[in-house]
């Protein structure tokens, strides 16, 4: 079945760099983007950002350019989204999801329904 | 950027009550947005995309609607296991995707 495993919890001091991997299984790794959205304790939901596996294009929001960088390796199937120069409100969970949408090479519908989340990661930000 | 409410931010109801929550987008989105389900501990969970279309496995007491800038969804007789907190997000806008605030809902 479709899946998506993400690595363990981290815990960083404040100005370190997390890297949260998402491995994907049971479907075709590069027709679906991969987002990724986190949430402080007690709070909703925020959107990262997106990487489309085929490409490895990426899309961020303006609040996270410049701290944020997401990759993937095809051959593991797995999606990498690190976090640089943390601060304490960066403590959270972090998800990858699937988009919904499946990417053919010449024609992808429109992006932005999340039908798998991995299982969260949490991060901790700590001095 | 798409700013989106949700009202009410608590919903108290009673099993087998018909369940009505509201998301507002600050600008039209047609019909491009999503319900999630979000269990304590949990994973956000795909109830409905586009507006209205119900996703594979969830039940059919779910329902969503509208499009522009109202959207409702609506669980027509609310059971002990939809106890969670639900959030809308809108997909409209290509390089920005936002989530609603949630809304929480507890059993009478």
């Amino acid at each position: 079945q479709v899946q998506l495993l993400q690595s363990g919890a981290e815990v960083k001091k404040p100005g370190a760099s997390v890297k949260v991997s998402c491995k994907a299984s049971g479907y075709s790794f590069t027709g679906h983007y991969i987002h990724w959205v986190r949430q402080a304790p007690g709070q909703g939901l925020e959107w990262m950002g997106w990487i489309n596996p085929n490409s490895a294009g990426t899309n961020y929001p303006r609040k996270f350019r410049g701290r944020i960088t997401m990759t993937r390796d095809t051959s593991s199937t797995t999606v990498y989204m690190e976090l640089s120069s943390l601060r304490l409100d960066d403590t959270a969970v972090y998800f990858c999801a699937r988009d919904r949408a499946y990417c053919s090479p010449t024609h992808c519908p429109t992006l932005g329904s999340f039908d798998t989340w991995g299982q969260g990661t949490v991060v901790t930000v700590s001095s | 950027d798409i700013q989106m409410t949700q009202s009410p931010s608590t919903l108290s109801a009673s099993v087998g009550d018909r369940v009505t929550i509201t998301c507002r987008a600050s600008q039209s989105i047609s019909s491009w947005l999503a319900w999630y389900q979000q269990k304590p501990g949990k994973a956000p969970k795909l109830l409905i995309y586009d507006a209205s279309v119900l996703e594979n496995g969830v039940p059919s007491r779910f329902s969503g609607s509208g499009s522009g800038t109202e959207f409702t969804l609506t669980i027509s007789s609310l059971q002990p296991d939809d106890v969670a907190t639900y959030y809308c997000q809108q997909y409209n806008s290509y390089s920005l995707y936002t989530f609603g605030p949630g809304t929480k809902l507890e059993i009478k």
